[in-house]
């Protein structure tokens, strides 16, 4: 399969509370892109982090990568109902030129 | 950040015809993609369109069945041949900035085969 692997699958938590997706990918990037999607409209870029970056910040939104494990996650913190999503990562690579997005994370935040 | 249409937005289609999607950016850019998303499931990349070269298309899909034209550097078409409910997704089309090496997307086509 061309898709990476994202965990959990889905995730419900209240609001107020921290979610953490994680993403899985196979070969060598150039960078890892967070996008969200709420119910089947556009995609929303959130954040890019390059492959010899480690951590991320932007707002509520924590990115790491570990190259060595070929991982990422985004953790967003104090949650809210507006936050419920899906979330997709996708990588990045110069050589082939082509981005490869992973299976998804449908966030769901309780008011 | 590059600005993105696509036309039509959602249609509804009967099996056995044909379904050409357009693509304009508001900037000239190298590379587009086209993005299959079928109803629940993530994005999968049918094709990369260069402008004035054939397009590359991933496993699975064939020009035949997906032809894409490129004619200069801030259009693209997607055509879904030949309908068959199994084509009922959102087809998307996003571009490549080299500046920041970001990609944006545009708003997709959901497309309805009965």
């Amino acid at each position: 399969s061309q898709q990476g692997e994202e965990d959990p699958q889905a995730l419900s938590i209240q609001e107020g509370e921290n979610a953490t997706m994680n993403c899985s990918y196979k070969t060598s990037i150039n960078n890892l892109q967070w996008y969200r999607q709420n119910s089947g409209r556009g995609l929303v870029h959130l954040i890019l982090i390059r492959s010899n970056e480690r951590e991320k910040h932007s707002g509520r939104l924590r990115v790491t990568l570990d190259t060595s494990k070929k991982s990422s996650s985004l953790l967003i913190t104090a949650s809210r109902a507006a936050d419920t999503a899906s979330y997709f990562c996708a990588t990045f690579t110069s050589g082939t030129y082509k981005y490869i997005f992973g299976t998804g994370t449908r966030l769901k935040v309780l008011a | 950040s590059a600005v993105i249409s696509q036309k039509p937005s959602r249609d509804i289609c009967q099996r056995g015809t044909s379904l050409t999607i357009q693509c304009q950016v508001d900037s000239q850019v190298t590379m587009m993609f086209w993005y299959r998303q079928q109803p629940g499931q993530s994005l999968t990349l049918i094709a990369t369109a260069n402008q004035g070269s054939e397009a590359t298309y991933e496993s699975g899909f064939v020009i035949d069945k997906f032809p894409i034209s490129r004619p200069n550097l801030t259009f693209s078409t997607l055509t879904v041949s030949n309908m068959s409910p199994e084509d009922s997704s959102i087809y998307l089309c996003s571009v490549h900035s080299d500046r920041v090496n970001e990609q944006y997307f545009g708003p997709g086509t959901r497309l309805t085969v009965t």
